[in-house]
C-alpha cells in the first residue's frame, strides 16, 4: 500500500538557519510528490510539486525539494528560516494508480523558529 | 484564486442528529476529496472522488457517507453524529493526478 512518512512531527530552528523538512514514501511507481504547508487558522497552500519533470524543484517562499527516487525521499530545505516560516507542513502522495487520483498527506511536521 | 467553497464554516448540533457538509467546486475538477482533521495534526483522506457516480472510502475508517451525483458537488453525510465526529473537515479538489489539490476553508464541526 502506499504511504507517505514525515520524520520528526516538531522541528526547532533559529532564525537563518537551515531548514530541513524529511518526507519518505512507498509506492512501487515513482508517485506525484507535493508539499503543503498550514498556517494557523488558515487553509493549505501549494509550496511545490514534483510531477516526473526536474527532481529538484523550486517552490514559493524560497523553498525546494528534491525528488531521490533510490531514497524514496522528497525532503524539503530552505537555505535560511524566516519566523515567518514558522507553521504546519504536510507531504503528499499523489498515487499512480487507474487514475483514481488517491491523494493522501503525512502525518505533518510543525516548524519553529526562534528568533 | 480557487474556487472552492464549504459551507457551514462553524456547526455545533446535538448527538443523534443527521447533518450534511456541503462542498462545491466551480473549476470543473473531476477528483474531490475530504479529509478530517484535528487542529494541529494531520490530514486524514475520508472520502475519495473520480468523477461523477464514483466514489471511494479512504484509509480512515469513517461513519460518513458521500455522494457525487454533478461534477462540482460533493456532499458528505453523518446520518447519526456523536461527539466523537467532533473535528475540522476539509474538501478539497483537482483534475487528474499530477495537478495540485485546492481546498475550501474547512467546517469546523461540534458534536454537544
Amino acid at each position: 500500500a502506499q504511504s507517505v512518512t514525515q520524520l520528526g512531527s516538531h522541528v526547532s530552528v533559529s532564525e537563518g538557519a537551515l531548514v530541513l523538512l524529511r518526507c519518505n514514501y512507498s509506492s512501487s511507481v515513482p508517485p506525484y510528490l507535493f508539499w503543503y504547508v498550514q498556517y494557523p487558522n488558515q487553509g493549505l497552500q501549494l509550496l511545490l510539486k514534483y510531477t516526473s519533470a526536474a527532481t529538484l524543484v523550486k517552490g514559493i517562499n524560497g523553498f525546494e525539494a528534491e525528488f531521490k527516487k533510490s531514497e524514496t525521499s522528497f525532503h524539503l530545505t530552505k537555505p535560511s528560516a524566516h519566523m515567518s516560516d514558522a507553521a504546519e507542513y504536510f507531504c503528499a502522495v499523489s498515487v499512480r494508480s487507474g487514475n483514481t487520483g488517491k491523494l493522501i498527506f503525512g502525518q505533518g511536521t510543525t516548524l519553529q523558529v526562534k528568533p | 484564486e480557487a474556487d472552492i467553497y464549504q459551507t457551514p464554516r462553524y456547526l455545533v448540533i446535538g448527538t443523534g442528529k443527521k447533518i450534511t457538509l456541503e462542498c462545491s467546486q466551480t473549476m470543473g475538477h473531476d477528483k474531490m476529496y475530504w479529509y478530517q482533521q484535528d487542529p494541529g495534526m494531520e490530514l486524514h483522506l475520508i472520502h475519495y472522488s473520480y468523477g461523477v457516480n464514483s466514489t471511494e472510502k479512504g484509509d480512515l475508517s469513517s461513519e460518513s457517507t458521500v455522494s457525487r451525483i454533478r461534477t462540482e458537488h460533493f456532499p458528505l453525510t453523518l446520518e447519526s453524529a456523536r461527539p466523537s465526529h467532533t473535528s475540522q473537515y476539509l474538501c478539497a479538489s483537482r483534475w487528474g493526478e499530477s495537478t495540485e489539490a485546492f481546498f475550501g476553508q474547512g467546517t469546523r464541526l461540534t458534536v454537544v
